[in-house]
């Protein structure tokens, strides 16, 4: 069975700022996704960032870029120039990359922006 | 991308009594969808896969008979909630594949409260 951790229940960043929010999991597969979620108080969940394991270059997503490192297990997620829009709920997920496969979760953490 | 919607978006039901819950994917085929509870501040646990035209698997700890899940059409996934008490107040979330084994496309999520 999969597990996904984030060990930061929560994390505050000066607005402009650079934060990095950490997630570590544990598959014995070699074929997966990870991603990062962001879910701000209307509770939609809105994809971020997805890193397929098999590509060992860094995804990134303008502000947002991941530091993934496969054999540690590690998938961090790094936001530059912090905005208050993304103050937010933030999950680390796994999904094998079978077709139709179910997400596992991080508890989360929840990020506040401050001005 | 694609679309998913739920209804209600947010439901009052009283302690015994039965609450439906509809997940639709607007604009694609989805033979597979998966309902997740989330509590307050809590990360999301998947509750049961939902096969179109087959009976659901339910995760460990998920009743069957109390959270009925019905995949009658490639467009419509349903969740009963059958004699509800105060403790399955929660947000529940559906998501589904759609076309892509990339990425789950999420709905907005049902805020169900039981008095």
């Amino acid at each position: 069975a999969q597990t996904v951790t984030q060990s930061q229940p929560e994390m505050s960043v000066q607005e402009a700022e650079t934060v990095t929010l950490s997630c570590t999991y544990d598959t014995s597969e070699n074929n997966y996704y990870l991603f990062w979620y962001k879910q701000p108080p209307s509770r939609q969940m809105i994809l971020v960032i997805r890193q397929e394991a098999y590509k060992q270059q860094n995804a990134t997503e303008n502000r947002f870029s991941v530091n993934f490192q496969k054999a540690a297990k590690s998938f961090s997620l790094k936001i530059s120039d912090s905005q208050l829009g993304d103050t937010a709920m933030y999950f680390c997920a796994f999904s094998l990359m079978e077709y139709g496969n179910k997400l596992v979760f991080g508890a989360g953490t929840i990020l506040r922006v401050k001005s | 991308g694609a679309v998913v919607s739920q209804h209600p978006s947010w439901v009052i039901c009283k302690s015994g009594t039965s609450v439906k819950i509809e997940c639709r994917s607007l604009d694609f085929q989805a033979t597979t969808m998966f309902w997740y509870r989330q509590f307050p501040k809590q990360s999301l646990m998947l509750m049961a896969t939902s096969n179109e035209g087959s009976k659901a698997t339910y995760e460990q700890g998920v009743e069957k008979d109390k959270f009925l899940i019905n995949h009658a059409s490639l467009t419509l996934s349903t969740l009963t909630v059958t004699s509800a008490h105060p403790e399955d107040s929660s947000f529940y979330i559906c998501t589904t594949s759609g076309r892509s084994r990339h990425e789950q496309y999420f709905g907005p999520g049902t805020r169900l409260t039981v008095t």
